[in-house]
């Protein structure tokens, strides 16, 4: 069965540097998309960023674009997040999520249980 | 950015009966909307792909409709397994967005 599993997560300072990784199994890896969403405590869903399958193109939200760097490594099957600039509200519970493309959209159909990254003063 | 607005913000509602939660969506995207359940403490999962499409494994009382700017999620026969917040989502450009969440609470 499809399972992903985050780690790295933790506290760290403001301006501070995190890479969270995200082990995937049970399918396929090479042949996904794959993407990072946060929740902030109490709040809904953000995405953060979405990388292709052949890891030809990445997109980032506005609120991570140039601070924040998604890459994959298919001979490992994991799924990176290299953070860095770190500010208080990029706190927040970290989930990865497989992609599935077709119709000119994506949608997530697995997610992670989640990790939480705590950015503090 | 495609916003999408979801109402109510906040259900309270009893065993057995249906609800309907709304997804707007500021443009055009056609049936490219998707539902997810979040239950307390765990994370998201896939109900409806492509406005109308159940998941796999999702229970027959869910399902979706809608298309363009206005989105719809029926729950028939509401289960208290079924307190969760729910939110809508889309991708046909970037950013991708989801809405604030609708949270049913169960009496």
């Amino acid at each position: 069965q499809v399972q992903l599993v985050e780690s790295g997560g933790g506290v760290v300072q403001t301006g501070g540097s995190l890479r969270l990784s995200c082990a995937a199994s049970g399918f396929t890896f090479s042949r996904y998309g794959m993407n990072w969403v946060r929740q902030a405590p109490g709040r809904g869903l953000e995405w953060v960023a979405i990388i292709w399958h052949d890891g030809s193109n990445k997109y980032y939200g506005d609120s991570v674009k140039g601070r924040f760097t998604i890459s994959r490594d298919d001979s490992k099957n994991i799924l990176y997040l290299q953070m860095n600039s770190l500010r208080a509200d990029d706190t927040a519970v970290y989930y990865c999520a497989r992609d599935v493309a077709g119709r000119g959209s994506h949608y997530f159909d697995y997610w992670g249980q989640g990790i939480l990254v705590t950015v503090s003063s | 950015e495609i916003v999408l607005t979801q109402s109510p913000d906040f259900q309270s509602v009893t065993p057995n009966e249906k609800v309907t939660i709304t997804c707007r969506a500021s443009q055009n995207i056609d049936s490219s909307l998707y539902w997810y359940q979040q239950r307390p403490d765990q994370s998201p999962k896939l109900l409806i792909k492509y406005a109308s499409q159940s998941f796999s494994g999702v229970p027959s009382r869910f399902s979706g409709s809608g298309s363009g700017t206005e989105f719809t999620l029926t729950i028939n026969g509401l289960e208290a397994e079924d307190a969760a917040t729910y939110y809508c989502h889309q991708s046909t450009g970037f950013p991708i967005t989801f809405g604030q969440g609708t949270r049913l609470e169960i009496k």
